[in-house]
């Protein structure tokens, strides 16, 4: 079974770009997170999909934004980039996103902001 | 709000016994896990804990004190392999669905 896909791996953009990155689930899973690691902060809660719904959002600015598509597969974009939005993506997914569920993450998207 | 400290680095040298502490605060605990990350990795899943006590698998094992907000992750044996950082995160009901993260304990095995 494929783990979670997440692309592209390496990101470099310049500020006041815009970027969006793709993460496909694990086959079946209908709950995908989104979480920003950065050296300080660890890992964040970005925003959590269920059924191409936003279910949960953590506190982060309205730049931040994602959509989930028919088939879970899910996009986050981030408009005018900021230095501060360097940092490493992560997407998790799980079956159906309950609370004793383990999540699944994916390798991750390093997004560089020059 | 929520808060989760952890030791930022520890060493250890391999065929010991490492314990990884976790302290947390939340309003409406819902469960902790763990996870290892190797660098340039995912996060893979180790454990979780929702009621009191051990939990042990294989090399591995985590503790879980409600009352004192306090977990803890073991490894025994330590491999090299074990070189890695490990994350606690926890689920609270207020905060639904999301995982909330310390930042993360590195940990060095040596020869």
């Amino acid at each position: 079974k494929a783990g979670v896909t997440q692309t592209p791996r390496y990101l470099i953009k310049t500020r006041g770009q815009q970027v969006t990155l793709s993460c496909s689930p694990i086959s079946g899973h209908r709950s995908v997170s989104w979480y920003q690691q950065t050296p300080g902060q660890g890992l964040q809660f970005l925003f959590e999909y269920f059924s191409e719904t936003q279910r949960n959002k953590g506190n982060f600015p309205g730049r931040f934004s994602g959509r989930q598509f028919s088939n879970s597969r899910s996009e986050m974009n981030v408009s005018t980039l900021e230095l501060g939005d360097s940092a490493l993506y992560l997407c998790a997914s799980s079956l159906r996103g309950i609370t004793n569920e383990k999540l699944f993450f994916g390798s991750g998207t390093q997004l560089s902001v020059l | 709000g929520q808060n989760i400290d952890q030791p930022t680095e520890m060493t250890a040298t391999e065929g010991a016994i490492v314990q990884i502490n976790c302290t947390y605060q939340t309003s409406g605990f819902n469960g902790l896990f763990w996870y290892q990350q190797h660098a340039g990795e995912a996060p893979t899943f180790l454990s979780y804990n929702v009621l009191d006590g051990l939990e042990e698998k294989g090399r591995f094992s985590s503790f879980l004190s409600r009352s004192k907000g306090y977990s803890y992750l073991l490894l025994k044996e330590l491999q090299m392999k074990d070189s890695a950082s490990y994350l606690c995160a926890v689920r609270d009901r207020q905060a639904g669905t999301a995982l909330i993260f310390g930042k993360g304990t590195t940990l060095s095995v040596s020869s």
